[in-house]
């Protein structure tokens, strides 16, 4: 079946420094990968998509490379900053079927 | 445009009772999920529907869940004889369509169950 496995939180890191956060998946087929994010206070949003083998999403300084030799699909940002605080979620979307399956989340919190 | 709109934000009830939640997804919108998202755990899927097809329920725990989608906007998920398991946060998220890929999500309705 379909699943997602994250790196377990909280991270806490200073203002500047370097930012990976770990994403594995079992999936069957080639389905589609997601970073979701979640501000203080606000809904889910999309922060990053790539839908096929070694395509790489990007958005807000943060990149996700869809590994498929390695089933990952890491969240990095080379600069952090204090409003990056906020949990990551990574997701898929299988090749068959509708559903979207989430991982527990990771709650990054940057300070000054 | 307005987003995905949730209701209530919070809920209490007492075990035994029965809760509806609300959501209203984007206009337009003819996919919408839902979701639970208890502490600790990732979003655990629940069911979804997409415009006049039958809805996939392989989410639903136990058949104390049901819900609704009328006129293909406005959802109401329902959950009879609350248990304290069925503490958590219910999300609901819609997209243009099924195959779309990103999702826009409401703020959630936070349930408690004392």
């Amino acid at each position: 079946g379909n699943s997602v496995t994250q790196m377990e939180g909280p991270v806490t890191l200073s203002e500047e420094a370097f930012l990976t956060i770990n994403c594995t998946y079992t999936a069957t087929g080639y389905p589609s990968l997601f970073w979701y994010v979640q501000y203080p206070g606000e809904g889910l949003q999309l922060l990053l998509k790539a839908t096929k083998a070694d395509d790489k999403g990007s958005n807000k300084g943060f990149e996700a490379t869809y590994r498929k030799e390695t089933t990952s699909f890491h969240l990095e940002k080379g600069s952090v900053q204090v409003s990056d605080s906020a949990v990551y979620f990574c997701a898929l979307k299988g090749s068959a079927g509708n559903q979207f399956y989430f991982g527990t989340g990771t709650s990054l919190t940057v300070i000054p | 445009g307005a987003g995905v709109s949730q209701s209530p934000s919070n809920k209490v009830t007492e075990k035994g009772k029965d809760v509806e939640l609300r959501c209203d997804p984007i206009s337009g919108h003819t996919a919408l999920y839902w979701y639970r998202q208890s502490l600790g755990q990732g979003l655990e899927f629940l069911i979804y529907f997409q415009g006049n097809s039958a809805p996939d329920k392989s989410g639903l725990p136990s058949d104390r869940f049901s819900a609704e989608r009328t006129g293909g906007s406005v959802s109401t998920l329902t959950i009879q004889r609350t248990q304290q398991e069925d503490s958590a946060v219910y999300l609901c998220a819609s997209t243009l369509s099924v195959y779309s890929y990103e999702q826009y999500f409401g703020p959630g309705t936070r349930l408690t169950v004392t």
